[in-house]
């Protein structure tokens, strides 16, 4: 059963660092990667769609990368700012007869400081 | 303005009452989703629904119920089954289940239990 593990599970950075948030994932049979980015009590926002045959994909000052044969993703920060300030989400989807499944980790959950 | 909404916002409970969280979307979208998320961890999915008429379990089934009558709704009802329902629920859509579609959230319904 695939399962997904991100660490660290909490990030506290000052305003303007640049960071990496992690994610690994244990079966690399996987049609698609994808980070989510959740503000407090809020729903879900997707911020960057990664298919297995990509490495990285880019979206302002964010990045992420895949690399499925080692079960592992990226998510680069640049220049991080306050309102960066939410949980991050990454998802994994399995691609089966059963539907457009996704498996979710834990989160990280960042804090910006000004 | 297309997306998918969700109400009520906040859900009380009482033990042994059955309540239904209403998720309705506007984006024509035919498959539908239902995830559970615990304090600090991540999204698990209850059930979903590929097209009207159709749903089918997820991880997390017990004690949930849900209907697919139309297009647009996915209602989901928490049983008396369900033991600790306490959670924020999720719902989402996507085009389609086979295709790798990114899902769409809707902002949640908080449940506790008095």
């Amino acid at each position: 059963k695939q399962e997904v593990t991100q660490i660290p599970a909490a990030l506290s950075v000052p305003e303007g660092e640049n960071l990496v948030l992690n994610c690994s994932f244990t079966d690399s049979a996987i049609y698609n990667l994808q980070w989510f980015r959740q503000d407090p009590g809020k729903g879900l926002t997707s911020l960057l769609l990664i298919q297995s045959s990509q490495r990285e994909q880019t979206s302002g000052r964010l990045n992420a990368s895949l690399d499925k044969s080692s079960g592992r993703s990226t998510l680069y920060i640049a220049a991080s700012q306050p309102g960066d300030s939410a949980t991050y989400l990454c998802a994994v989807r399995i691609f089966g007869n059963a539907g457009n499944m996704l498996t979710f980790g834990g989160g990280t959950r960042l804090m910006v400081k000004p | 303005d297309g997306g998918i909404t969700q109400s009520p916002k906040y859900l009380f409970r009482k033990e042994g009452q059955n309540v239904t969280l209403s998720c309705e979307q506007n984006l024509n979208h035919d498959a539908m989703y239902w995830y559970r998320q615990d304090p600090g961890q991540g999204l698990r999915l209850i059930y979903y629904s590929q097209i009207v008429n159709d749903f089918q379990k997820g991880d997390i089934a017990e004690g949930y119920s849900v209907s697919r009558e139309k297009k647009e709704s996915f209602p989901l009802t928490v049983t008396s089954a369900q033991k600790n329902p306490t959670a924020f629920y999720l719902c989402a859509s996507s085009s389609r289940t086979g295709g790798g579609e990114t899902q769409y959230f809707g902002p949640g319904t908080r449940l506790l239990v008095l």
